[in-house]
């Protein structure tokens, strides 16, 4: 049972490139999440989808789509990315939208 | 938008000392969830109260969620090397149904051995 996994594990981009984070779960939860995390900032919700087929804008969207391609798998995509998008980012699953959240082991991604 | 301010920052201790550090705000929440985060990996969920005054114990570890709704502390008993590591508070707000965490900016606990 692993749990919430994501790919890559790290990835470094040229200003302007694009690439879209993978995240999946096989606990069967409903709603799935993807935040960002920053020095000295905690952690920040960027998306998340509620249940299979939605999906809805958290604190930091900007600069971020998502598609929530079935009920396993969530991905995160930059179309072009910036140096101020530099973060570690997590995805994290719950069994419903008000369910406690379960974490990924991150993706670090640096934006030259 | 809502804020937690969780406090200390960060923390050095001696091995075997009990350590306390809290989460408060403005907001009033429906659960509270402290987490831990090792170096490279992801938070790993520690204890989940969901009641106002709850008290929860995780082995060394106790947290309570406040009375008003608007605070939790947590503690560890008897520090060990392996609690290093940054915790984090998160609230979720009373209503809705996206389960939105509001995540506080962590403490970071340094153990000396």
């Amino acid at each position: 049972n692993a749990g919430v996994t994501q790919t890559p594990k790290f990835q470094v981009l040229k200003t302007g490139q694009s690439m879209t984070l993978q995240c999946a779960q096989d606990m069967n939860h409903n709603s799935m999440y993807w935040y960002r995390q920053d020095p000295g900032m905690g952690l920040r919700l960027i998306y998340y989808s509620a249940s299979e087929g939605t999906t809805d804008k958290g604190e930091v969207p900007n600069g971020y789509n998502v598609s929530r391609l079935n009920k396993r798998e969530f991905s995160l995509r930059l179309e072009s990315a910036a140096p101020s998008q530099t973060s570690v980012y997590f995805c994290a699953s719950s069994g419903t939208a008000g369910g406690t959240q379960y974490f990924g082991p991150g993706t670090r991604l640096l934006v030259l | 938008g809502q804020q937690l301010n969780q406090s200390p920052q960060s923390m050095f201790i001696q091995e075997g000392e009990d350590v306390s550090m809290n989460c408060t705000s403005s907001s009033i929440f429906n659960t509270w969830l402290w987490y831990k985060q090792d170096p490279g990996e992801g938070p790993v969920l520690l204890i989940a109260l969901y009641k106002a005054g709850e008290l929860t114990s995780n082995g060394r570890l106790t947290a309570q969620f406040g009375i008003t709704r608007k605070d939790s502390f947590l503690n560890i008993s008897a520090s060990i090397p392996s609690d290093v590591g940054i915790y984090f508070c998160a609230g979720q707000l009373s209503g809705g149904s996206q389960g939105n965490l509001i995540f506080g900016k962590g403490t970071k606990l340094s153990v000396k051995p």
